[in-house]
């Protein structure tokens, strides 16, 4: 089945700098991946997302690319603020959502 | 337009009592899922339904059961409640998943304590 792994587990950045979260799949069949974000307390929600036939897309300040050769796939967040803070989970959909275990992300101001 | 909504939002219980876990969307979907999160393990699939009148197991069906009501409502239920599902579960849908699978949405969470 599909396997997931998600790094770092816990980035820290100042105000303004990039943060980026890569993740790993192993199905070849996967063919979705979108990203979430999970405040304290709450549900995740998605924030981006990109098919297998697409190796970038970005909105605003979120990035996503995809290289399905490495099976491979990234986050970027661009002049990060402090209501960047929470944890960041990527999947690979084949077709039920796999999830990978989660980035913890700070913002210092 | 509430979206997924879930109730309790918290529950305590003692080992080997049952409950039911509600979950109801508003955004006429035909897929609905159970997850649960645990620390450092992410989000791991217990059961999900494709489409009303159909249910199938996920990565961590093992004491769960649900119920797919109607398009609407999907409930899980634990029959005799374990310390190991202690934990917060998530309802979500989506308009259909499999191929061409779409964006799911999260419902608020139920956390669940079991003594």
């Amino acid at each position: 089945g599909e396997n997931v792994e998600q790094h770092p587990s816990t980035l820290s950045v100042q105000e303004g700098d990039s943060a980026v979260i890569k993740c790993t799949y192993s199905d070849s069949a996967s063919n979705y991946f979108p990203w979430y974000k999970q405040e304290l307390g709450k549900g995740p929600q998605l924030i981006i997302d990109i098919r297998s036939n697409v190796g970038e897309k970005k909105d605003q300040r979120i990035a996503v690319t995809l290289n399905k050769t490495a099976k491979h796939f990234s986050l970027h967040i661009t002049e990060t603020q402090p209501e960047d803070s929470a944890v960041y989970f990527c999947a690979a959909s084949h077709p039920a959502l796999i999830f990978g275990k989660g980035t913890t992300l700070s913002v210092s101001s | 337009n509430a979206g997924v909504t879930q109730t309790p939002k918290f529950q305590v219980l003692k080992t080997g009592q049952s409950m039911t876990l509600q979950c109801a969307q508003d955004m006429n979907h035909n897929s609905m899922y159970w997850y649960r999160q645990d620390p450092g393990m992410g989000l791991r699939l217990i059961y999900y339904s494709a489409s009303e009148g159909t249910t199938d197991k996920g990565e961590v069906p093992n004491g769960y059961n649900v119920s797919r009501l109607n398009k609407r409502e999907f409930s899980l239920r634990l029959e005799s409640a374990a310390p190991s599902q202690t934990s917060v579960y998530f309802c979500a849908s989506s308009l259909r998943s499999g191929e061409g699978a779409e964006t799911q949405y999260f419902g608020p969470g139920t956390r669940l304590l079991v003594l």
